[in-house]
């Protein structure tokens, strides 16, 4: 059984550019959420994405969006990247969407600078 | 917006001993909570729950508490081990949001 994988690992952008991180989901999940976790801070909570639909959305502006893909891989973009935006972008997976939580395995995360 | 709290960055305890780490909530909307572990460059690993329907959960060595007229929870960990070292993170879930709090690093020394 495959784990969450994340790519890149480590990504250095500039101010202004646009961003797309990726992540597979673990064999057998349909449900991706997408967490920001900043220095010191605990992960902050994006959107879900659960068989393609966007599931559920924190308190993040437009200009992060979303897919997932019907092997449920999913991407994450970011435009108009600004400086608070770097952090440790999560993914997690899990099975059941409808707002399912449970049991989410976590990718090891995409280390975002932003200069 | 800080809805799920851990006030307790740090934590050291002995090896054998109790390890307590606490949260506190201010959303009543909340229905499931949640307790993960994170180690350096690893992603947050789900450790134990527990719905808001109960006031007790427990897995082996570790212990989930839930008061809900306080909004408070704890994760108790007995004995605790060195690998226990590592920070924890509460969460707290509505139907359609997740929010975690800062952490506390736990370290168990020997």
């Amino acid at each position: 059984e495959t784990g969450v994988t994340q790519s890149p690992t480590h990504l250095i952008k500039t101010r202004g550019q646009q961003v797309t991180l990726r992540c597979s989901s673990q064999s057998g999940h349909n449900t991706v959420s997408w967490y920001q976790q900043a220095l010191g801070q605990g992960p902050q909570f994006i959107f879900q994405y659960y068989r393609e639909e966007e599931n559920g959305r924190g308190n993040f502006p437009p200009r992060f969006s979303g897919l997932q893909f019907p092997n449920y891989s999913s991407e994450l973009n970011v435009n108009a990247l600004e400086l608070d935006d770097s952090a440790l972008y999560l993914c997690a997976s899990s099975s059941g969407g409808g707002g399912a939580y449970n049991e989410q395995f976590f990718g090891p995360g995409t280390r975002l600078t932003v200069l | 917006d800080q809805q799920v709290k851990q006030n307790s960055p740090s934590l050291s305890v002995q090896e054998g001993r109790i390890s307590i780490l606490n949260c506190d909530y201010t959303n009543s909307m909340f229905d499931y909570f949640l307790w993960y572990k994170k180690y350096p460059a690893e992603g947050p690993t789900f450790l134990i729950s527990i719905s808001s329907i109960k006031d007790k959960n427990e897995d082996g060595r570790f212990t989930v508490f839930l008061n809900k007229s306080a909004k408070h929870l704890s994760l108790h960990i007995v004995p605790s081990q060195p690998g226990d070292s590592a920070v924890y993170f509460c969460a707290a879930r509505t139907h359609n949001d997740m929010r975690f709090g800062a952490g506390t690093r736990l370290t168990v020394k020997p």
